[in-house]
């Protein structure tokens, strides 16, 4: 998991901003994702993508945007449409995604507070 | 939809005690079941998993057990120490069908908390 990178770690946005929080990986995985975490619950699924210019809406992609041009960049935007993004988002990789058994990998984390 | 349900949401043991922690889960097609461990502020750590085949895995103080007819699993840590502190998450992963692949689905977590 020292292969995944993010920044900032910490990020402060003002209401009706856009954010673009980065995530890289040096572990040739195939496969990214974004969860977000809040208090007292557990990760939900934002974006995921298997591979270079694909990827899928999660369960809480409203509000949400990415991209996939590079195997190893996954940048996530946190557009002025997310009613509450405050919340710690974590990045995560994995081989392959098509086997079930594949690990996932987690990044350090963005801590993003809206102001 | 698929969903995993975890309990307790907080437990407290004092050190040497045993701590389990159980999960369930919806999706019968799930045959993959990590669980992470998280410190405070930290990212989550792969501490265990367990596939579909197998109903029992050990790694030194930690096991795991799985019962795919009950649909649940759990989490044993024996002989606790205070450096087990931390929120335990569990997951199962679920296939998706448009897509050909599998997504894992977390619980909600477990808040452990032990006391010297």
């Amino acid at each position: 998991d020292g292969g995944i990178t993010q920044s900032p770690k910490y990020l402060f946005r003002k209401e009706g901003q856009n954010v673009t929080l980065s995530c890289e990986q040096n572990l040739n995985h195939d496969a990214m994702y974004w969860y977000r975490q809040d208090p007292g619950q557990g990760l939900r699924l934002i974006y995921y993508s298997q591979i270079v210019n694909d990827f899928q809406k999660g369960d809480i992609a409203e509000g949400y945007s990415v991209s996939r041009e590079k195997k190893e960049s996954f940048p996530l935007t946190v557009t002025s449409a997310q009613k509450n993004p405050t919340a710690f988002y974590l990045c995560a990789s994995s081989m392959i995604p098509v086997r079930p058994t594949d690990t996932q990998y987690f990044g350090p984390g963005t801590r993003l507070t809206v102001l | 939809g698929e969903n995993v349900e975890q309990h307790p949401s907080t437990l407290s043991v004092q050190e040497g005690d045993s701590a389990v922690i159980k999960c369930t889960y919806s999706d019968s097609a799930s045959n993959y079941f990590p669980w992470y461990k998280q410190e405070l502020g930290k990212r989550p750590q792969l501490i265990i998993d367990i596939r579909s085949n197998v109903g029992e895995k050990k790694d030194q103080r930690i096991a795991v057990t799985l019962n795919k007819t009950a649909k649940h699993f759990s989490l044993h840590i024996t002989e606790t120490q205070p450096e087990d502190s931390a929120v335990y998450f569990c997951a199962a992963s679920s296939p998706v069908v448009s897509g050909g692949y599998n997504k894992l689905i977390f619980g909600a977590g477990t808040r452990l908390a032990v006391h010297p």
